[in-house]
């Protein structure tokens, strides 16, 4: 599969614990961003990096999360001192600025499904 | 986009049938358009795109429009397969921006 990953698909934690996400983006894509997706809505944009660097963050992405991509393949996503209000769908997408031009054409992992209790 | 908590906008069509699903976007900055077909468990599949020098274009099975006077954008799916049923986003970029910001989903369910 050369889509893009992402690991693990679920994960149910205690609130108060912390957890973090791993994506594999496709592999010639130098974009990758995540979002967070609550029931019933549309993706939410929280942060997105150009190669290594995280040129992006949304007002969402409170002190509590953080996000790496250390060698501007992976990514990961951690939250820290979870909260139920933290529970949802947490997706990623990937893109190639070259490829796609100025326009942003993103694919997007299954994500991985957050449940705090 | 706008939220809409747990009650999507439902359409429903018979199977054959073609389907139309609406969308208002707000930015006119925006110059970049997706719609993505999304499936219960599943993340976002992109669909087509259409760019804001459009007002139509054309895929398999597929059509995208674009209105840009009155802010508006359309996927028509002809002959609607069972396969088809799920959340359809549309969603919005400018160029030079990075991040899509998604639109009220459309729940598409498709009766035999």
């Amino acid at each position: 599969d050369t889509g893009v990953s992402q690991d693990p698909r679920h994960k149910i934690t205690k609130r108060g614990q912390n957890v973090t996400f791993r994506c594999d983006p496709i592999s010639e894509h130098n974009r990758l961003y995540w979002y967070r997706q609550t029931l019933g809505q549309g993706p939410e944009f929280l942060t997105y990096f150009q190669n290594e660097a995280q040129l992006e963050k949304s007002r969402l992405l409170s002190d509590r999360f953080s996000a790496e991509r250390p060698k501007g393949s992976f990514s990961t996503l951690e939250i820290q001192r979870t909260e139920q209000g933290d529970s949802a769908m947490y997706l990623c997408a990937s893109s190639h600025s070259q490829l796609a031009g100025a326009y942003n054409e993103q694919f997007f992992g299954p994500g991985t499904r957050l449940t705090v209790l | 986009g706008e939220s809409v908590g747990l009650h999507l906008p439902t359409l429903s069509v018979q199977e054959g049938d073609n389907s139309i699903i609406n969308c208002a976007y707000s930015n006119s900055a925006s110059d970049y358009f997706i719609w993505y077909k999304q499936e219960s468990g599943k993340g976002p599949q992109f669909i087509i795109d259409i760019r804001s020098n459009m007002d139509k274009r054309q895929g398999q099975r597929v059509t995208v429009l674009l209105n840009k006077t009155v802010k508006h954008l359309s996927l028509q799916i002809a002959a609607t397969q069972p396969g088809d049923s799920a959340v359809y986003f549309c969603a919005e970029n400018t160029g030079t921006a990075s991040k899509l910001t998604f639109g009220t989903g459309t729940r598409l369910q498709v009766t035999l």
